[in-house]
């Protein structure tokens, strides 16, 4: 299994531009989210989906769509980017649920706005 | 705003001794769990906890979870350089477990 893959790893955007993060997983997991990591701010989330057409806002959702087609894939839209998202993305995917083990993480896209 | 609190945000320490990691949060949770970063890396899961659960233990990890003051503790015995890495605490907001909520993460350094 290659688990939790995010594309691309990194990303140099003009301010104005727009860009889709992808994220895909082969474990079957019904929820997945995206988060985005600062600098001294921790782990923020942005989307979140807990199945194939369901998808929710987190707690930065501002500037960013996301869309869950299929239970493998949910990318991230910005659709006009800013210096402010300038950051790491990580996406994540757990089956959820009362059995709920924990997430796991792609190993994350840098993206620098400028 | 960020749920959980990890405490202290640096501790460096020498290889072979004991690591402890706190974590505080503001509201009711399902389960709360640990994660770990190395540098420049994605997060690994390393251990959930659930509400009705006190105490989980991992290899090296021992976990303790005391909802009355809305607090976990993460132990890290005899602890080695390749633990060197930054530690976050992560719980629930609803039911189940879609919305993960991570704190500001506690970066431990083990010296050789």
């Amino acid at each position: 299994n290659a688990g939790v893959t995010q594309t691309p790893k990194f990303q140099v955007l003009k301010t104005g531009q727009s860009m889709t993060l992808q994220c895909a997983q082969d474990m079957n997991h019904e929820y997945m989210s995206w988060y985005r990591q600062d600098p001294g701010m921790g782990l923020r989330l942005i989307h979140y989906s807990v199945g194939a057409g369901i998808t929710d806002q987190g707690e930065v959702p501002n500037g960013y769509n996301v869309s869950r087609s299929t239970t493998e894939d949910f990318p991230l839209r910005l659709l006009s980017a800013a210096p402010s998202q300038t950051s790491v993305y990580f996406c994540a995917s757990t089956y959820g649920g009362p059995d709920n083990y924990g997430y796991t993480f792609g190993s994350g896209t840098r993206l620098t706005v400028v | 705003s960020q749920q959980g609190e990890e405490d202290p945000q640096a501790l460096s320490i020498q290889e072979g001794e004991n690591a402890t990691m706190n974590c505080s949060y503001k509201t009711s949770i399902n389960n709360l769990q640990w994660y770990r970063q190395n540098s420049g890396r994605g997060l690994v899961h390393l251990i959930l906890i659930r509400s009705n659960e006190r105490e989980k233990h991992s290899g090296r990890l021992r976990v303790t979870l005391d909802t009355s003051k809305k607090s976990s503790s993460l132990l890290i015995t005899a602890s080695r350089a390749a633990d060197t890495a930054s530690y976050f605490c992560a719980t629930d907001l609803s039911g189940g477990s879609e919305k993960l909520v991570f704190g500001k993460g506690t970066k431990l350094t083990v010296n050789p």
